[in-house]
């Protein structure tokens, strides 16, 4: 059973600029979830969600977002990019029944110029 | 107060010794525990989960819960330089739902 894919794996934008990141979970997974980790933060919470609702939110403002597609696969946003974004973003995907195990994926490291 | 705290190490131990890891927690209300292991240069993977207070084991690793306490530990017996990498002690503060919230992570080394 293939993984969690992210892509892309490395992403190198401008400040000002806008991302979009995309996440294909583990078949059968309906559960995405979102990090971002810094080696200052360690890994904070974004977002989950779940059938293409989104059911809980993390402490980031809102040029942070996301979406989930009817497949489970999710795409992550964020506009007007800061330096302070550069990071290390993961996705995760988890089962009904154990939406709290989680299964990452490699990440997408996105660096801010 | 963070949420999740960890020393951050890093923690040095011996192979074959016993290696301790720590970890507090907040949200008294919180259901669920988690440890998950990350390998430098890698993404997290999950290696423990405990719901209720006592030990849980699998293998070479034990967890331990103390909700009165708040205090989460991991202990890894007959240590291994493979065991080198960063724990990250991790809770859900809910009873259903994913908003899994991580601690810092506490850096590992298994000296041969």
């Amino acid at each position: 059973k293939a993984g969690v894919t992210q892509t892309p794996r490395y992403l190198i934008k401008t400040r000002g600029q806008q991302v979009t990141l995309s996440c294909s979970p583990i078949s059968g997974h309906r559960s995405v979830s979102w990090y971002q980790q810094t080696p200052g933060q360690g890994l904070q919470f974004l977002f989950e969600y779940f059938s293409e609702t989104q059911r809980n939110k993390g402490n980031f403002p809102g040029r942070f977002s996301g979406r989930q597609f009817s497949n489970s696969r999710s795409e992550m946003n964020v506009s007007t990019l800061e330096l302070g974004d550069s990071a290390l973003y993961l996705c995760a995907s988890s089962k009904q029944g154990s939406p709290e195990k989680l299964f990452f994926g490699s990440g997408t490291q996105l660096s801010v110029l | 107060q963070k949420e999740v705290e960890q020393n951050s190490g890093p923690l040095s131990v011996p192979e074959g010794a016993i290696a301790s890891l720590n970890c507090t927690y907040s949200d008294r209300g919180s259901q669920s525990f988690f440890w998950y292991r990350q390998y430098s240069g890698k993404s997290p993977e999950l290696i423990m989960s405990i719901y209720s207070n006592g030990d849980q084991e699998d293998g070479r690793f034990t967890a331990q819960l103390n909700k009165a306490s708040q205090y989460v530990s991991l202990l890894i017996r007959d240590s291994q330089p493979s065991d080198s990498a960063t724990y990250l002690c991790a809770v859900n503060p809910y009873s259903s739902a994913s908003k899994i919230i991580f601690g810092s992570g506490t850096r590992l080394s298994i000296r041969p």
